[in-house]
């Protein structure tokens, strides 16, 4: 257990609906960041946060996919109007800006399926 | 942003030494070597990292050539837990926020 938690774990919806994802970083890490990773395939970078601010997106984020830290702890990941092709793994992961090591610490994912 | 090579999966028996390889031929001066590894149905973990020197941590130890364009990571002596797949990143400077993943090498211990 990395300290950095995610809500759900597992995600099962129907093609056109939306689905709200949560994360809780490590509670001093003031950096959040967002991945997605499909089968065979390492972590894509989507998104990330310097507290409430997103400081960086993808061009994988597309306009469906919002991300928003409000308080600069937890973060949500919504995707609007999912598709197929939205079924992967969403991971979160956090750091303290200015630690030596740079060290992201990812939480668990939350796996999605889209059918 | 700079690339990186590495062999698809390797195999290794359990309390022997695993070397994996990693090629990244077009990093930049400042670029830093990360490695990271995913173990089954868990999000990545952080494993070493380096510049130009070699470095120890209790996980592993990283080699990196003295051109740089390439590195190896060690593992002194392999465990089943060890089994993962293993990601070696560039950095594009000291904080590095983007991760770039390739597919890593898949790494199977055997009893």
């Amino acid at each position: 257990d990395t300290g950095v938690s995610q809500d759900p774990r597992h995600k099962i919806t129907k093609r056109g609906q939306n689905v709200t994802f949560r994360c809780d970083p490590i509670s001093e890490h003031n950096r959040l960041y967002w991945y997605r990773q499909t089968l065979g395939q390492g972590p894509e970078f989507l998104t990330y946060f310097q507290n409430e601010a997103q400081l960086e997106k993808s061009r994988l984020l597309s306009d469906r996919f919002s991300a928003e830290r409000p308080k600069g702890s937890f973060s949500t990941l919504e995707i609007q109007r999912t598709e197929q092709g939205d079924s992967a793994m969403y991971l979160c992961a956090s750091r303290l800006q200015g630690v030596s090591n740079n060290e992201q610490f990812f939480g668990p994912g939350t796996r999605l399926t889209v059918l | 942003d700079a690339k990186t090579t590495q062999p698809n999966s390797m195999e290794s028996n359990e309390e022997e030494p695993v070397h994996l390889p990693c090629n990244h031929s077009t990093i930049s001066g400042t670029d830093y070597i990360h490695w990271y590894r995913q173990l089954p149905s868990q999000g990545p973990e952080y494993v070493i990292h380096g510049l130009t020197s070699n470095v120890n941590n209790r996980m592993a130890s990283l080699a990196i050539a003295e051109d740089r364009k390439s590195s190896t990571l060690i593992l002194h002596r392999a465990t089943l837990r060890d089994a993962a797949v293993y990601y070696c990143i560039l950095g594009t400077d000291y904080n590095t926020d983007k991760l770039i993943f390739g597919t890593g090498t898949r790494l199977q211990v055997f009893p």
